[in-house]
């Protein structure tokens, strides 16, 4: 199985101030097809995830241009330009190059 | 518009079975796949299953093979998801997530069902 691995696993922000979390796979998420199957994911309390960027680096539909995502191979980045109170809640990777399809571990933001 | 309606939570005795819907609404079922992820308290996300669209086809997650079944009926819209044999490590909130055939994105998923497996 892929492993995913986040970090940090907490992440206290300021509103309008920028973050960042990373993701580590185990091995290259790029497929023969040419896409990197990487997903992002935020999960606000008692609601299911909803995506946020898909392919490594598309933003799904109806996503804020705040949220950007980054990366290749095995190292990923989400980031966030200008975080707002409505951004708080656990962000997740997500490999879909094979199955099982797997997450990390998730990075619960906070506003400080 | 679509929707992915899950059927309500459930209590279980360990050594039960559980079979859970998903009722999707607003597109054509068998033009996505379907998958089944699992959260457990506190833990991270989990995949467990999935069917494609088409022509019914599963996948397995190997840590629940053997125990878990996915099925559809096309002419009730509707996704099923059965676990057996059921231990406290089962309790968690199931969810049911549609994915494109190409396999970009989950890009909408059921509200989640609690399954709690307790004595």
């Amino acid at each position: 199985d892929i492993v995913m691995t986040q970090s940090p696993l907490s992440l206290p922000v300021t509103p309008g101030e920028p973050a960042s979390i990373s993701c580590r796979s185990s091995q290259s998420l790029l497929h023969s097809d040419g896409n990197t199957y990487l997903d992002w994911y935020l999960q606000k309390p008692g609601q299911p995830p909803q995506v946020l960027i898909y392919l490594g680096s598309n933003r799904a539909s109806g996503v804020p241009d705040r949220f950007s995502g980054s990366g290749s191979g095995t190292d990923f980045t989400l980031k966030i330009n200008r975080v707002e109170a409505e951004d708080v809640g656990v962000y997740y990777c997500m490999q879909a190059l094979q199955t099982p399809l797997t997450f990390g571990g998730g990075t619960k933001v906070e506003i400080k | 518009q679509v929707q992915l309606v899950q059927s309500g939570a459930e209590v279980k005795k360990p050594g039960a079975s559980v079979k859970v819907s998903c009722k999707a609404s607003g597109y054509n079922l068998i033009t996505y796949t379907m998958h089944w992820v699992r959260q457990a308290p506190g833990q991270r996300l989990e995949w467990m299953a999935w069917i494609t669209a088409g022509n019914v086809n599963t996948k397995y997650s190997q840590k629940f093979q053997g125990r878990v079944s996915v099925t559809r009926d096309t002419s009730a819209s509707t996704v099923y998801m059965e676990l057996t044999s059921l231990t406290s490590e089962d309790t968690a909130v199931y969810y049911c997530a549609r994915r494109p055939v190409a396999g970009t994105l989950f890009d909408y998923w059921g509200q989640g069902t609690l399954v709690t497996v307790s004595s």
